[in-house]
């Protein structure tokens, strides 16, 4: 089975500073880790995913991802917030070698940017 | 390229009504996945397809839903009779073959927000 936590439902953080947006996850082998944005009306959009290799992940927009294999942990990171970024964001977990073709979504994490 | 397309964007119709959503994948990708999104319940897979053919429908609610994928470039999710509860946003999504070393991202559509009435 696989399994994602996001334990904060809205993170606020003031324009130009970093923001951190939090995921957890659980699979039985290794896992392939994803990011997804949503704009309100709009569909979910890839912004950066941890498949094998370096554990700092850049993404679209200047997010970037850390994975702590560890920690079980994917989190997502921006040095400078801006306004613009405040939308709703999602964490995703597939197990590399099983659960069919299923991505895992979390129950995402509202973030608001403020000036 | 064009991204993954759904119609209608919105749809209101009394209960009982049948309801047809249809999906455009974008050309060339190999699977499609049906959501469901909800304030309650979240991001739901209800159903994926592999090369048209239904692999895992385990998410689908009950009989009242259905999907077919007739041909590469077409799906439809339809609800017969519906319901107010399946009021919801219906997300389509696609992608190349995600057991791909570089684990291939799904893409997806505008949504369609279906309001039972």
């Amino acid at each position: 089975a696989q399994s994602v936590a996001q334990p904060e439902d809205q993170v606020n953080v003031a324009e130009g500073n970093p923001l951190t947006v939090k995921c957890t996850y659980s699979v039985s082998g290794n896992p392939y880790l994803f990011w997804y944005v949503q704009y309100p009306n709009r569909g979910l959009q890839f912004l950066l995913k941890y498949i094998t290799g370096d554990n700092l992940v850049k993404g679209s927009y200047g997010f970037e991802a850390e994975f702590n294999k560890s920690q079980t942990s994917f989190h997502l990171k921006k040095p400078s917030a801006l306004v613009s970024d405040s939308a709703l964001y999602f964490c995703a977990v597939r197990d590399m070698w099983g659960g069919g073709n299923k991505l895992t979504f979390g129950t995402g994490t509202q973030l608001k940017v403020e000036l | 390229d064009a991204g993954v397309i759904q119609s209608p964007r919105h749809e209101v119709t009394e209960m009982g009504q049948e309801v047809t959503l249809r999906c455009k994948p974008i050309s060339g990708h190999d699977y499609l996945f049906w959501y469901r999104q909800t304030m309650m319940r979240g991001l739901e897979l209800l159903i994926y397809f592999n090369n048209n053919v239904p692999i895992d429908d385990s998410g689908m609610p009950e009989d009242r839903f259905s999907a077919k994928m007739p041909n590469a470039s077409f799906s439809t999710l339809k609800i017969q009779p519906s319901e107010p509860r399946d009021s919801a946003v219906y997300f389509c999504a696609s992608s190349l073959d995600p057991y791909r070393d570089d684990g291939q991202p799904q893409h997806f559509g505008d949504g369609t927000r279906l309001s039972i009435l």
